[in-house]
């Protein structure tokens, strides 16, 4: 069955580094999706991307965060100066109109 | 904006016994869908089961039944003959059905489910 992939699936980082996320999605998906979880809480929503645009973002997603779409595979989450509490285990998710979202097995991201 | 809510943080059940988890959300949206996601100790995000809100039946997945009650906006887990690999994490979910297709999940907060030999 096809996947979602994330890597790396850790990554340590300086406070005020870049740091750039990494998701496959799958192949004939059209929606992609970031997500965020900071350890014990909720999964957050933090962009949505449709046809090489952003379709939503919420008020996390701020100035310091980017997404691309590179090519035809990739797609992308950039923070561009990190802040301790950016800390969080970050979810990749694709999907197909109003089918399940898959998601990748995440990111845990490690601020110091 | 919608809002899912789990009002139970932990539960536990002995193997082979059932167990429902609870959730309630709030939204003036007329269509939509509500999933239950597991997240076990490794932290993946697993589909469990999903259901369509135009739908009166009741999603069933195997051992796993939802109780849609869309009136009272609640979307209940029960997981029947409960098997230790059913120690997780389980989020509610809620997706808005518009035109655009790409809605984000609204999650809640989760209940840790405990299954005990």
């Amino acid at each position: 069955e096809p996947e979602v992939t994330q890597t790396p699936s850790h990554q340590v980082t300086q406070m005020g580094q870049e740091v750039i996320l990494r998701c496959v999605p799958i192949s004939n998906h059209l929606y992609f999706y970031w997500y965020r979880q900071i350890l014990g809480q909720k999964v957050e929503f933090l962009v949505s991307f449709y046809n090489n645009e952003i379709s939503e973002k919420s008020e996390i997603f701020d100035d310091q965060f980017s997404v691309e779409r590179p090519d035809g595979s990739n797609f992308t989450l950039k923070i561009r100066s990190t802040k301790l509490e950016d800390s969080a285990m970050y979810f990749c998710a694709s999907g197909v109109g109003y089918q399940p979202q898959h998601f990748g097995d995440g990111t845990r991201l490690s601020i110091l | 904006a919608q809002t899912v809510t789990q009002s139970q943080p932990e539960m536990s059940v002995q193997e082979a016994e059932t167990v429902t988890l609870s959730c309630t959300y709030d939204t003036s949206e007329n269509n939509y869908y509500l999933f239950w996601y597991k997240q076990p100790p490794s932290r993946q995000m697993i589909l469990v089961i999903r259901q369509e809100a135009y739908k009166q039946q009741n999603a069933t997945e195997n051992r796993f039944s939802v109780n849609f009650q869309k009136a009272a906006k609640s979307f209940s887990l029960k997981i029947s003959d409960s098997q230790l690999g059913d120690t997780a994490m389980y989020f509610c979910a809620f997706m808005a059905q518009t035109q655009g297709g790409s809605e984000k999940l609204v999650f809640g907060k989760g209940t840790k489910l405990t299954v005990n030999p």
